[in-house]
C-alpha cells in the first residue's frame, strides 16, 4: 500500500514569495492533515480536512496561509507571502476514519521549507 | 502554552538495557494518549497509543503507562535495539474526536 506522499521535499524562498505544497493520502482515507513542525518542537495542526470539507483550522493563520483539498482527495497548502518564522517542516498525514484523536494517523515525509 | 511536555530532548542507552521516556500534561481533560516514532528526514509513525481507562498497555517490547493523577505518562522499551534510535514523540487528545497536542520529543539514541 502505497503511502502518504508529499512534494516537494525542500523548497528555499525568499521572504515576502509565496510558495505550495503538495500532499496526496493513501487512498480511501477520509481526513486529511497538515501539520507545521518548527525545529525543536512538536508538530503543529494547521487544518485538518474530513473528505472536501475543512472540520479545524482554527490554528491556521488565514492572513497569509490556504489550504484546499479537491475532491476530497490531493491537498495543497499555500503561503502567501511567507515569513521568516514560516521556516520549518510541514507534514501532510492522513487517517481512515473521522476521529483527529483516536484513529492513526499516517504521515508522509514532509517539506523542509527554508525563507531566507 | 505547553500543555504536553517532553522534559528530556535526548536521552542516551546502551543496547540491551531498558530505555524510559516521559511524557507529562496539564490538561485534565486529555484521555486518549499516543506515542509516535520518527527517523530522519521521515514522517513520524504510530507506536503504540493508551486511552484513560487503562494504566497500562504493551505490544512487545513496547509497553505505555499512565498515571493520571500525576498527569504523566512513559514509554518504555525492553531491550533498546539499535533500530530503536529515533526521536519520540509523545501526543494527546482530549476525546476521539478532537485534535493531537504534541510534545516537542526526545532524541532516543541505543549504543552498541
Amino acid at each position: 500500500e502505497a503511502g502518504v506522499a508529499q512534494s516537494p521535499r525542500y523548497k528555499i524562498i525568499e521572504k515576502r514569495q509565496s510558495v505550495a505544497f503538495w500532499c496526496n493520502p493513501i487512498s480511501g482515507h477520509a481526513t486529511l492533515y497538515w501539520y507545521q513542525q518548527i525545529l525543536g518542537q512538536g508538530p503543529k495542526l494547521l487544518i485538518q480536512f474530513q473528505n472536501n470539507g475543512v472540520v479545524d483550522d482554527s490554528q491556521l493563520p488565514k492572513d497569509r496561509f490556504s489550504a484546499e483539498r479537491l475532491k476530497g482527495v490531493d491537498s495543497t497548502l499555500k503561503i502567501q507571502p511567507a515569513k521568516l518564522e514560516d521556516s520549518a517542516v510541514y507534514l501532510c498525514a492522513s487517517s481512515l476514519g473521522l476521529l483527529a484523536g483516536a484513529d492513526t494517523q499516517y504521515f508522509g515525509p514532509g517539506t523542509r521549507l527554508t525563507v531566507l | 502554552d505547553q500543555q504536553v511536555k517532553q522534559n528530556s530532548p535526548s536521552l542516551s542507552v546502551q543496547e540491551g538495557r531498558i530505555s524510559i521516556l516521559n511524557c507529562d500534561y496539564t490538561n485534565s481533560m486529555f484521555d486518549y494518549f499516543l506515542w509516535y516514532k520518527k527517523y530522519p528526514a521521515e514522517g513520524p509513525t504510530f507506536l503504540i497509543s493508551i486511552s484513560s481507562i487503562k494504566d497500562k498497555n504493551e505490544d512487545g517490547r513496547f509497553t505505555v503507562f499512565l498515571n493520571k493523577s500525576a498527569k504523566h505518562l512513559s514509554l518504555h522499551i525492553v531491550p533498546s535495539q539499535p533500530g530503536d534510535s529515533a526521536v519520540y514523540f509523545c501526543a494527546a487528545s482530549r476525546d476521539s474526536n478532537y485534535q493531537l497536542i504534541w510534545g516537542a520529543g526526545t532524541k532516543l539514541i541505543i549504543k552498541p
